[in-house]
């Protein structure tokens, strides 16, 4: 248990339509990082929020949005959502904002299957 | 951009001998980190071992280690005595050591141990 939580596990929803996605991060952690893994793009960074501020984007589409709420955890929103959104989405935190001095711990992920 | 890759899509060994994955990376700057992570069928992400890009030691954590050649931007893993609970995807991943930005990670290897 890397004491990283995400909620739901599993969603299964239809096209166009909108999910929120929820992570908390480790007790001490302030930063929040989120991946998608799917089957064509393999894994891949999308948002970093460290202490409530996004830090960094990585190829997150516009129909995709982020935030970090002050009691540190944080929610992936996906709207319009695709087939091709259909992936396994996970957030991992760390202590601070580096991702490379600092070990990330991955949460266990929340499947998404977009029908 | 930063790019990692990894050769082998699928490697296969015996139970108790010696396997290597491969990965190498490109990348224009000095300071840096690299990355195993194992990805078992439960989908965890579990961080196997960390290379500083500026310890020209090679990171060792009890039965993996890894060869880590800068020069030529290479970076593979060694299991050994390898066991049925190495049975995983195993990703490569590259960070930049000041940036904000989340992992890069390779497209994965699937390893399977031969009992």
């Amino acid at each position: 248990d890397s004491g990283v939580t995400q909620t739901p596990k599993h969603l299964i929803t239809a096209t166009g339509q909108r999910v929120t996605l929820r992570c908390s991060p480790r007790s001490g952690d302030l930063s929040v990082y989120w991946y998608q893994q799917s089957l064509d793009q393999g894994l891949q960074f999308l948002i970093h929020y460290y202490n409530g501020e996004e830090r960094a984007k990585g190829n997150i589409l516009e129909r995709f949005s982020a935030q970090q709420f002050p009691d540190l955890h944080s929610e992936l929103n996906l709207s319009s959502l695709e087939l091709g959104d259909s992936a396994l989405y996970f957030c991992a935190s760390s202590v601070e904002g580096q991702a490379g001095r600092n070990e990330q711990f991955f949460g266990p992920g929340t499947r998404l299957t977009v029908l | 951009a930063q790019t990692v890759t990894q050769s082998q899509p699928e490697m296969s060994v015996q139970e108790a001998e010696t396997v290597t994955l491969s990965c190498t990376y490109d990348t224009s700057e000095s300071d840096y980190y690299l990355f195993w992570y194992k990805q078992p069928p439960s989908r965890q992400m579990i961080l196997v071992i960390r290379q500083e890009a500026y310890k020209q030691q090679n990171a060792t954590e009890n039965r993996f280690s890894v060869n880590f050649q800068k020069a030529a931007k290479s970076f593979s893993l060694k299991i050994s005595d390898s066991q049925l609970g190495d049975a995983a995807m195993y990703f490569c991943a590259y960070h930049s050591g000041g940036g904000a930005d989340g992992l890069t990670f390779g497209k994965g290897t699937h390893l399977i141990i031969q009992p």
